[in-house]
């Protein structure tokens, strides 16, 4: 367990509102992830970050924005939510440099209406 | 580019009989491979890891998984089942990518386990 919060866990918003889900990590690890689940697709890629302030696109990128301002925090932005964005959100770390192992974080359902 | 096949999305067994649970890669290089379960309404725990140590890996809760270069596979094993195994469970590949790793999700099975 990586000491990995995701805050909040449920959030239900409406179409075109600005959301913000929030990852929290205890372990300093430097890398740090989002995804989206969705039936039938498993998880995938949003954005990734490798330090602080320094983020990259992932393979559903459109629509989303992170920062991290902090080693602890990343944080991803729906800048005006869309049905299509209805999914369950996971963060993960990855942990420290020689291994590849991801830790992930609790998720966040969101719903769009 | 790197994927992962899921053989089954469902899979259903009886409480104290077998485990099998497929997943075949396409990898360029010498991969890193993960089994990861989540059971309902939780996150990702990691079941086991194959990093070319050893080709057979053993995890937790009885879980193991081979690989085999020859045949790209990682299936995932146990020899009894539980109730408490009834999840979904996802096989992962990790692949470099510039100066950090990226990570291919199979789509998952359901592992169902009837009584």
């Amino acid at each position: 367990d990586a000491g990995i919060t995701q805050s909040p866990r449920h959030k239900v918003t409406e179409t075109g509102t600005p959301v913000t889900l929030r990852c929290h990590q205890t372990e300093n690890h430097r890398y740090m992830y989002w995804y989206r689940q969705d039936p039938g697709h498993g998880l995938r890629l949003i954005h990734y970050s490798y330090g602080v302030k320094d983020t990259d696109k992932g393979e559903v990128s459109d629509g989303y924005s992170v920062s991290r301002s902090k080693t602890e925090d990343f944080l991803l932005t729906l800048e005006s939510a869309t049905s299509s964005q209805t999914s369950v959100y996971f963060c993960a770390t990855r942990g420290l440099s020689g291994t590849d192992t991801q830790y992930f974080g609790p998720g966040t359902r969101l719903t769009v209406l | 580019a790197q994927s992962v096949t899921q053989l089954d999305s469902h899979v259903s067994v009886s409480e104290g009989t077998p485990v099998l649970l497929r997943c075949n890669y396409s990898s360029s290089y010498s991969p890193s491979l993960f089994w990861y379960v989540q059971h309902p309404n939780k996150g990702l725990q990691l079941l086991l890891k194959y990093t070319s140590a050893a080709t057979l890996v053993k995890g937790i809760n009885g879980f193991e998984a081979e690989f085999k270069k020859s045949e790209t596979s990682f299936h995932l094993t146990k020899p009894s089942a539980h109730m408490s195994d009834a999840a979904e469970y996802f096989c992962v590949v990790s692949e470099r990518y510039g100066g950090t790793y990226k990570y291919i999700f199979g789509t998952g099975t359901r592992l169902k386990v009837l009584a």
